[in-house]
């Protein structure tokens, strides 16, 4: 099924260690994008890539990397990872090219990652 | 800032009844409000879109209603079935800038 794929499903990490969250779309959307859901809140924008060479900062950006590989691709990096950053973590993906409009987002089932 | 709050947190109800859940949102500048439906486990995925210039949206048994004047929107599900037991987010969008509300939980007990 077309879609957003995530990986991994879940990941456990120890304080300091570092990993990367794959995400791929084969919608040929433009836009691409990184969410952290806590719970009880709304999801965050963490970073977002508005296309294919461009990356910008969202709302909670601190602690965080990412790579718009190509089109498809747009990996989280988490450097030095921290219990701060337990969170599902969401991709997901967009025709919007910026500016108004009405524009569909699609989600991937999520990244369960915990930091001990 | 930009807000989007819902209510109620969480719902209970029974099989084949209906139910309407809450939204309020400030958000500038205002392009779109949409609703999504979040299984456990999964990603959001969309119900509605309206844009400012829609009062209500269909799909299916849910309808959303948006009032631009007042900033408030809601759902009503209809006839609601087992399936529907989820967690619904209000999304309201200022150019393709998403700001999340944290959700109402339900669930359709038989």
């Amino acid at each position: 099924n077309a879609g957003v794929t995530q990986t991994p499903k879940f990941q456990v990490l120890k304080t300091g260690q570092s990993m990367t969250l794959q995400c791929a779309q084969d919608m040929n959307h433009n836009s691409m994008y990184w969410y952290r859901q806590d719970p009880g809140m709304g999801l965050r924008l963490i970073y977002y890539s508005a296309s294919e060479g461009t990356t910008d900062k969202g709302e909670v950006p601190n602690g965080y990397n990412v790579s718009r590989l190509n089109k498809r691709e747009f990996s989280l990096r988490l450097e030095s990872a921290a219990p701060s950053q337990t969170s599902v973590y969401f991709c997901a993906s967009s025709e919007a090219r910026g500016g108004q409009g009405a524009y569909g987002y699609t989600f991937g089932s999520g990244t369960r990652l915990t930091v001990v | 800032k930009n807000q989007v709050e819902q209510s109620p947190q969480s719902l209970i109800i029974l099989e084949g009844k209906n139910c309407t859940l809450q939204c309020n949102y400030t958000v500038s500048p205002f392009s779109n409000l949409r609703w999504y439906k979040q299984d456990t486990g999964r990603g959001p995925v969309s119900l509605t879109i309206m844009t400012f210039s829609e009062n209500t949206k269909s799909n299916g048994r849910y309808t959303a209603t948006l009032d631009a004047d007042t900033k408030q929107s809601s759902l009503h599900i209809t006839a609601s079935q087992l399936s529907d037991s989820a967690s619904y987010i209000c999304v309201a969008d200022a150019g393709n800038m998403l700001t999340f509300g944290g959700g109402t939980r339900l669930m359709v007990k038989p």
